[in-house]
């Protein structure tokens, strides 16, 4: 499986933008870059997913580098409810390969949001 | 939706006894998926399935562990015997189909082996 690397931990303050980077250099052509976060004794929830292009939704916001080695999830304003592990993964969207529809979590970065 | 659905949320048991774990999928998703998250190894998938057929068990750790789902509702992970090693919260997740972008990850259930 591709993987990933990531800042072990990350602080911000409270309504400030947060940048989460993500490294990928052995990432394939047929790899989508997800995110995950995990809040505090809840499993892990979907945050956003995307291939190539840069990706917006209601909770974040992904950046993909021109190359597809790196990526990052922003937040455009952090709130104590962010406070959470960030888990960026690959996803293998080739239904003939053998990581078709798995993710494989690394240590995330956890990021703390302070008042 | 209730979302996905684990029993029990909390197990406590001794060394050698038999644990069952189980978890509702949520209705029409035909993928479900079953991870393990300790400090040591973070969160590791066991095992998943897709139209209730295990599709990749590479993750289960010893034979201890398996895992069934004889309907479309419904899967049980059960360690047989168990040890104190096992202790995790395992987590089941579901999805509409292994194409699906979002996995939905119920609760967790609290295992502790003394």
């Amino acid at each position: 499986d591709a993987k990933t690397t990531q800042p072990n931990s990350m602080e911000s303050n409270e309504e400030e933008p947060v940048h989460l980077p993500c490294n990928h250099s052995t990432i394939s052509g047929t790899d989508y870059i997800h995110w995950y976060r995990q809040l505090p004794s809840q499993g892990p929830e979907y945050v956003i997913h995307g291939l190539t292009s840069n990706v917006n939704n209601r909770m974040a916001s992904l950046a993909i580098a021109e190359d597809r080695k790196s990526s990052t999830l922003i937040l455009h304003r952090a709130t104590l409810r962010d406070a959470a592990v960030y888990y960026c993964i690959l996803r293998e969207a080739n239904a003939g390969g053998t990581s078709y529809g798995k993710l494989t979590f690394g240590q995330g970065t956890i990021l703390t949001v302070h008042p | 939706d209730a979302g996905v659905i684990q029993s029990p949320r909390h197990e406590v048991t001794e060394m050698g006894q038999e644990v069952t774990l189980r978890c509702k999928p949520i209705s029409g998703h035909n993928s479900l998926f079953w991870y393990r998250q300790t400090m040591m190894r973070g969160l590791e998938l066991l095992i998943y399935f897709n139209n209730n057929v295990p599709i990749d068990d590479s993750g289960m750790p010893e034979d201890r562990f398996s895992a069934k789902m004889p309907n479309a509702s419904f899967s049980t992970l059960k360690i047989q015997p168990s040890e104190p090693r096992d202790s995790a919260v395992y987590f089941c997740a579901s999805s509409r189909d292994l194409s699906s972008y979002e996995q939905y990850f119920g609760p967790g259930t609290r295992l502790t082996v003394t």
